[in-house]
């Protein structure tokens, strides 16, 4: 399997714009991650789905942020509008679920926003 | 609830050296323990993990982990440092109740050549 995908890797994009980041899970795993990376939070949970279903998305920092799961391959994380604060590392994992808890994690997509 | 808390956010070690990574967490029901990896702009890398039977769970690269329950303690430790482990480490703990995990702050540990 090639592992959890993310796109892109990195977006640089104009405060107020619309950002979309991509994310493909394994195969066969039922739940998907959605994390955010910076220096001053470190990793914090935004969402996460169970069999394409938002489970938890307490959080999701505000209404700009929304996060969909269309079918068990696709996930998307959208801003709107986008923010200067928003500069961070946007994560995708995925994991089996029960019995199996270890998450998978994407390489990453390093946001910008000037 | 569930929290993790990495004591010492900077390691530094030498080549060689013993290498300890401290984790202690909390947890009301019995808890599942990860360690992952992160080297330099890269996702995080499952290390090992512990869930149910022996405490003493090894993983890759070298590295093993103990779970002591009564000290709420799962640190990280490798004999024998080498210049390739230079990574940022979290810690992380979730329940069999759900899949929620709780990472640590990270431990970034330097090795020394």
């Amino acid at each position: 399997d090639a592992g959890v995908i993310q796109s892109p890797r990195h977006e640089v994009t104009e405060m107020g714009q619309e950002v979309t980041l991509r994310c493909k899970p394994i195969s066969g795993h039922d739940y998907l991650f959605w994390y955010r990376q910076t220096m001053m939070r470190g990793l914090e949970l935004l969402i996460y789905f169970n069999n394409n279903v938002p489970i938890d998305d307490s959080g999701m920092p505000e209404d700009r942020f929304s996060a969909k799961m269309p079918n068990a391959s696709f996930s998307t994380l959208k801003i709107q509008p986008s923010e200067p604060r928003d500069s961070a590392v946007y994560f995708c994992a995925s994991s089996l679920g029960w019995d199996s808890y270890e998450q998978y994690f994407g390489p990453g997509t390093r946001l910008t926003v000037t | 609830a569930q929290s993790v808390t990495q004591l010492g956010s900077h390691v530094s070690v030498s080549e060689g050296a013993l290498v300890l990574l401290r984790c202690n967490y909390s947890s009301s029901v019995p808890p599942y323990l990860f360690w992952y990896v992160q080297y330099p702009n890269q996702g995080l890398q499952l290390l090992l993990k512990y869930t149910t039977g022996a405490t003493l769970v090894k993983g890759i690269n070298g590295f093993e982990a103990e779970f002591k329950k009564s000290e709420t303690s799962f640190h990280l430790t490798k004999p024998s440092a080498h210049m390739s482990d230079a990574a940022e480490y979290f810690c992380a703990v979730t329940a069999n109740t759900g899949n929620q995990f709780y990472f640590g702050t990270g431990t970034s540990l330097t090795v020394i050549p």
